[in-house]
Order: structure tokens, then sequence, then C-alpha cells
């Protein structure tokens, strides 16, 4: 089992410039997050899928879109990049929502940096 | 005021020390409580899981709820080098879908 994964690992854009970060997760979980991980800043929530089909804004979800492709798939999409977007991205996914805990399991991370 | 605060540390303990990490946080709704553990340049892996208020140990780690105070820890026992890392605590609700994270403590262990 690969558990969770992302892609790419790192990436430079310029301002303005669009993207998309993959996530995929082999765990058979119902639901899937995006954090974004700032210096003294915590991992905060930008939007969550409790469900195949089904998608949910965080806590900072302005100039993210997401898509749940299926239920392994999970991708978040920058379509105007700007420095404040220069940031640690995490995937994760969790069994909560089949009557299971919240235990999350992350992915390894895409290091974005926006110039 | 944040939903949850965490010392961010550093922490710097010598080898085979008791370490206490904390937690406060405001949202009486919050119900499950967690602990990660993040190295440098990875994703978090989760620690301690634990519901409502109680203990929970597992090897040298252990977990304390103190609900009434909004308050939890997580000790170590007999500290490694290889525990050196940076310490989330995390919590939701009953709903279960919008964890909220610490700032997380850095941890480092002396040899």
């Amino acid at each position: 089992n690969a558990g969770v994964t992302q892609t790419p690992k790192f990436q430079v854009l310029k301002t303005g410039q669009s993207m998309t970060l993959q996530c995929a997760q082999d765990m058979n979980h119902n639901s899937m997050y995006w954090y974004r991980q700032d210096p003294g800043m915590g991992l905060r929530l930008i939007y969550y899928s409790a469900s195949e089909g089904t998608t949910d804004k965080g806590e900072v979800p302005n100039g993210y879109n997401v898509s749940r492709l299926n239920k392994r798939e999970f991708s978040l999409r920058l379509e105007s990049a700007a420095p404040s977007q220069t940031s640690v991205y995490f995937c994760a996914s969790s069994a909560a929502g089949s009557g299971a805990s919240n235990e999350q399991f992350f992915g390894p991370g895409t290091r974005l940096t926006v110039l | 005021q944040k939903e949850v605060e965490q010392d961010p540390g550093p922490l710097s303990v010598p080898e085979g020390a008791i370490v206490s990490l904390n937690c406060t946080y405001s949202n009486s709704a919050f119900q499950y409580f967690m602990w990660y553990r993040q190295y440098s340049r990875k994703g978090p892996e989760l620690l301690m899981y634990t519901y409502s208020s109680g203990n929970k140990e597992d090897g040298r780690f252990t977990a304390q709820v103190d609900k009434s105070s909004k308050y939890i820890s997580l000790f170590i026992r007999d500290s490694q080098p290889s525990d050196s890392a940076t310490y989330l605590c995390a919590m939701t609700d009953t709903g279960g879908f919008k964890t909220i994270f610490g700032a997380g403590t850095r941890l480092f262990v002396k040899a």
C-alpha cells in the first residue's frame, strides 16, 4: 500500500499562473482533505470532501478550487497563483463518514513557491 | 483568539528525559483528540488518538485529555534523539470532518 501520494513534490510558479496538485489514496477512505502549512500557523484546512461527489470549504478556501474525481483522487487547483499561496500543501484521507474515527493519514506534501 | 493554542517551542531536552507537550482549546464541542509527529520535510503521522477525557498509553507515549480544563497533554518517557520532531495536537467535534490543528511544538532531544 502506498497510502496517500501527492504530485508534484516541488513547484515554482509565477504570479498569475495556474496549476493543479494531485492526490490519490489507496486505503478506500471516504474522506479526503487539502491543507496548507505555513510557519507558525500550523495546518489549515482549505477544502475537504466527505464522500465521493461532495466537497466543502474549510478555513482558507479563497483562491482554490477542488475536484473529487473518484473515491481515490482529490485534486486542488490554483487558478491564478499569488505569492500569498507560497506554502507546503498536504493532502490527507480518513475513514470518517463511514462510522469510523477521523484519524487522518497524510501524504508527503508539495512545496509550492509563487514568485 | 485561536481555537487551539500550542507553544511553538523549541523545546530542548537531554536523552532519557520525560517530555511534556501541551495544548489548550476553547471549543467545548471537541470530542476527538489527536497527536501527530512531523519530521522535517515530511507529512504528519498519527501518534495517539483519544476520545473524550482520560488517559491513553502506547509504549513510551501517554496522551491525557482534561475536558473540564480544555487541556490536552502528550508525555514522552525515556526520550530518544529519534523523537526530535515537531508535535502537532489536533482535535475535532463529533461531525469529524473539520479538524483543527495546533501550530506545533518543535522538540530536540540531545544525545
